[in-house]
This record gives structure tokens, sequence and C-alpha cells, in this order.
């Protein structure tokens, strides 16, 4: 079964570094997105991807965020200067076509941030 | 009003029996629902998707009452590996984002 795949599956940094975190989305999807997951709180969205642009972004995803897909394979998510506040489980997700349906939205096994 | 509302229990359930519960959704106007299933510390996974007509899989059955704006989710003969934390889940209409609830917590009790 197709994977979406997310490395590292956890990083520690330093408050007001920066990080990256990469995703490999199933081959023939065309819709990315990245959640996050604050520990014990409810699974959020971030940002979706399509056509080598941002379709839909949320509040959470300010200024310190930025997404890229810089060579057709990985779907990336950058924070700037991370805060502690950044620390969360941020999932990648990605699926085959737009629509009211669940066509394929499969989501990567996640990378644990932890901000310290 | 939050876009999907769920008690997040824990629902602690003996093994064999059943339990369901609900999820509230905000906006009338939605067209789709689903239930994932999360495991501690992993993604979420799709269980089922919620048909107008209701729809059953298994030992998992999921139902729509548009007219109140709740899904709901039963599980009958429940197993130990039924433990987890269910969540709903409403796409905003015309959008790709998901929505999700908060979960509910099954834990199976031996």
């Amino acid at each position: 079964e197709p994977e979406v795949t997310q490395t590292p599956s956890h990083q520690v940094t330093q408050m007001g570094q920066e990080v990256i975190l990469r995703c490999v989305p199933i081959s023939n999807h065309l819709y990315f997105y990245w959640y996050r997951q604050i520990l014990g709180q409810k699974v959020e969205f971030l940002v979706s991807f399509y056509n080598n642009e941002i379709s839909e972004k949320s509040e959470i995803f300010d200024d310190q965020f930025s997404v890229e897909r810089p060579d057709g394979s990985n779907f990336t998510l950058k924070i700037r200067s991370t805060k502690l506040e950044d620390s969360a489980m941020y999932f990648c997700a990605s699926s085959g076509r737009r629509g009211p349906l669940n066509y394929g939205y499969t989501f990567g096994s996640g990378t644990r941030l932890t901000v310290v | 009003r939050k876009e999907v509302e769920q008690d997040p229990g824990p629902f602690n359930v003996p093994e064999g029996a059943t339990v369901a519960f609900n999820c509230t959704y905000s906006n009338s106007a939605s067209q789709s629902f689903f239930w994932y299933r999360q495991d501690c510390r992993k993604e979420p996974k799709l269980l089922m998707s919620v048909y107008s007509s209701g729809n059953e899989d298994g030992r998992f059955t999921a139902q729509l009452n548009r007219a109140s704006q709740y899904i709901s989710l039963l599980i009958r003969d429940s197993k130990l590996s039924d433990s987890a934390t269910y969540l709903c889940v409403v796409p905003p209409v015309g959008n790709n984002r998901l929505a999700f609830g908060k979960g509910n917590q099954v834990v199976v009790i031996p």
C-alpha cells in the first residue's frame, strides 16, 4: 500500500532555531497538507498545497511557517524561529483529488518536534 | 460553536461489550463525514466514511443524523485491539482540509 513518508521521526531543537520537517507524499497525489497535534489536543490543520502554491492556510500558519516542494517529490515544512509552543506532532498528508470525498487522504507517521 | 465536538471520555468498555458515542458538527451544509482511528502517538487512520443511509463494516456501525447534526459510531463485541481514540472528521464545505474533533478515547478492559 502506498505510504506518506516523514523524516525525521523525532527532532529536538533549541528555541529560536530553524527546523525543516520533510515529507514524501504518495507519488501520484496532487494535494499536500500539514497538520499538527499538540500533546493531548486535537489534530489541527496548518496548510494545504496544490499546483506549487498554498491553497489554504490556518491562523496558526503565520510568517514563521513556510512550505515548499523543492524537487517534485519532497514536501517540506519550515519553522523559521521555533518557540516552545511549537512542540507538537506534525503530520504530513496527501490526497489524490479535491472534493468532498476522502480520495485516498493518507497521513504520514508524523515528526515529533520538541523545542527546548 | 466548534466545528466538530466530541466528548473525549475515556470510555471504559468491558471486552465483548458494545460502546457507542456521538459527535456533533456545526455546519448544517456539511456533506461528508468520517471516523478515523488514532493510536497513541500515531497518525490518524481512516476507519470508515459515514453515508446518509448509515453504514456498517463488520463490528462497526456509523450513522448520520442531519436534523440534529450529529454522527455516531457503535462498536459491537469490543476487542482489546479496539482500544484507541476515535476521531470524528467533518471537512468544511468546498474545502480539502479536514476538521477534527478532539476524539473519543476508548479503553477496552479484559
